[in-house]
């Protein structure tokens, strides 16, 4: 069965800091998605980043980006120049035919 | 463009009652999901529709239902509900025909508790 583990459940972090969140999956499927999402205080699940695991290129987007790994089934997403407003529960999560989500990290952002 | 709604936000139920949650999925988007999210649990899938079709359901007992209309809004109920049902549920669309690859819209979500 597919399952998603993001083993850090708390970080925090120094505003303009870099800060790393990790996440591991299993999966014997080749062909699947990877998300982040991000659910601020406020509860609205937004996404942050989505990488497609046949691409070998990792995705990025501004402060964003991950670190793919597929053959460790490994999928950390780094943030750069933390901001307050980068406050949030963050969700890894794998996709094949249906979405399976990790537990969580939340984040603290330290001013 | 409006976002995901849902309705209630709140919700207060007794054991042994029904519930039934709404959802409105961004306008043009027909993929509706549902998900349960608990501290101890994390988000769990419950179910997919997409053009009044249920296309995908998660791992929860038959008193979990839902369904969607033409016009793409969905509904889920709860029956008979046990104290594990306290929990935030989350409505999500999607453009696409399956949410699996493409970006999802949550809503705000619907708070149930179950006293």
């Amino acid at each position: 069965a597919q399952t998603v583990t993001q083993s850090q459940p708390e970080m925090s972090v120094q505003e303009a800091e870099t800060v790393t969140l990790s996440c591991t999956y299993d999966t014997s499927e080749s062909d699947y998605y990877l998300f982040w999402y991000k659910q601020p205080p406020s509860r609205q699940m937004i996404l942050v980043i989505r990488q497609e695991a046949y691409k070998q290129q990792n995705a990025t987007e501004n402060r964003f980006s991950v670190n793919f790994q597929k053959a460790a089934k490994s999928f950390s997403l780094k943030i750069s120049d933390s901001q307050l407003g980068d406050a949030a529960m963050y969700f890894c999560a794998y996709s094949y035919d249906k979405i399976i989500f990790g537990k969580g990290t939340r984040l603290h952002i330290l001013p | 463009k409006a976002g995901v709604t849902q309705t209630p936000r709140y919700l207060i139920k007794t054991r042994g009652q029904q519930v039934t949650l709404s959802c409105s999925p961004i306008s043009g988007h027909r993929s509706v999901s549902w998900y349960q999210q608990t501290p101890g649990q994390g988000l769990q899938f419950l179910f997919e529709y997409f053009s009044e079709t249920q296309r995908n359901k998660g791992n929860f007992p038959g008193r979990f239902s839902g369904r969607q209309f033409s016009n793409s809004r969905s509904e889920m109920n709860v029956s008979t509900l046990e104290l594990g049902d306290s929990a935030l549920y989350l409505c999500a669309s999607s453009l696409a025909v399956s949410s699996s690859y493409n970006e999802q819209f949550f809503g705000p979500g619907t708070r149930l508790t179950v006293l």
